[in-house]
């Protein structure tokens, strides 16, 4: 039972690139999310996801998109990378039959040049 | 929307000794859930207490404990016989208890250490 993981655990861009960062849980855990971690701000939410097909946005959305095709995946896309959103970056699985504990990736260090 | 205050950005606590973190939220919602959650240098987040708002009883974790103060919105934590491993960031979270809902909101976090 692998939890949540997430791809790549490092990664470098530059200003106006784009990438996917991936999730994937093995739990089979309803709900997803993405969150971001700055200095001083703990963590801020990005999207989430309450099931396949379902998505919202959270606190902080603006840049990124997200799908959820499949229960176990949950990626989430730059579109057009920038400096303010160097960050790290945190999967999280979860389910109201467990009193929605969040059970969270080991996070990506993204940084924009 | 809902606000989580962590009022103590750093604190210290000699081994063995007893620490409380203080938390504060800001909410309309009468039904909800509070979490604390601890990140050691390692970035691993890691559940170590949960209460939810309509339990009186404050919950308790081995060392762990909760003073819930719903009329006050207040959620601290209290770290009994502090160990060298309880040194990380701790972070206060909220979130309503609603049907399709997965908005948990954090708070700034305060770094503890536990000094031999």
């Amino acid at each position: 039972n692998a939890g949540v993981t997430q791809t790549p655990k490092f990664q470098v861009l530059k200003t106006g690139q784009s990438m996917t960062l991936q999730c994937a849980q093995d739990m089979n855990h309803e709900y997803m999310s993405w969150y971001r971690q700055d200095p001083g701000m703990g963590l801020r939410l990005i999207h989430y996801s309450v099931g396949a097909g379902i998505t919202d946005q959270g606190e902080v959305p603006n840049g990124y998109n997200v799908s959820r095709s499949t229960t176990e995946d949950f990626p989430l896309r730059l579109l057009s990378a920038a400096p303010s959103q160097t960050s790290v970056y945190f999967c999280a699985s979860s389910s109201p039959g467990q009193a929605y504990e969040q059970y969270f990736g080991p996070g990506t260090r993204l940084t924009v040049t | 929307a809902q606000t989580v205050t962590q009022s103590q950005p750093e604190m210290s606590v000699q081994e063995a000794e007893t620490v409380t973190l203080s938390c504060t939220y800001d909410t309309s919602e009468n039904n909800y859930y509070l979490f604390w959650y601890k990140q050691p240098p390692s970035r691993q987040m890691i559940l170590v207490i949960r209460q939810e708002a309509y339990k009186q009883q404050n919950a308790t974790e081995n060392r762990f404990s909760v003073n819930f103060q719903k009329a006050a919105k207040s959620f601290s934590l209290k770290i009994s016989d502090s160990q060298l491993g309880d040194t990380a960031m701790y972070f206060c979270a909220f979130m309503k208890h609603m049907y399709n809902n997965n908005d948990m909101r954090f708070g700034a976090g305060t770094r503890l250490t536990v000094k031999p």
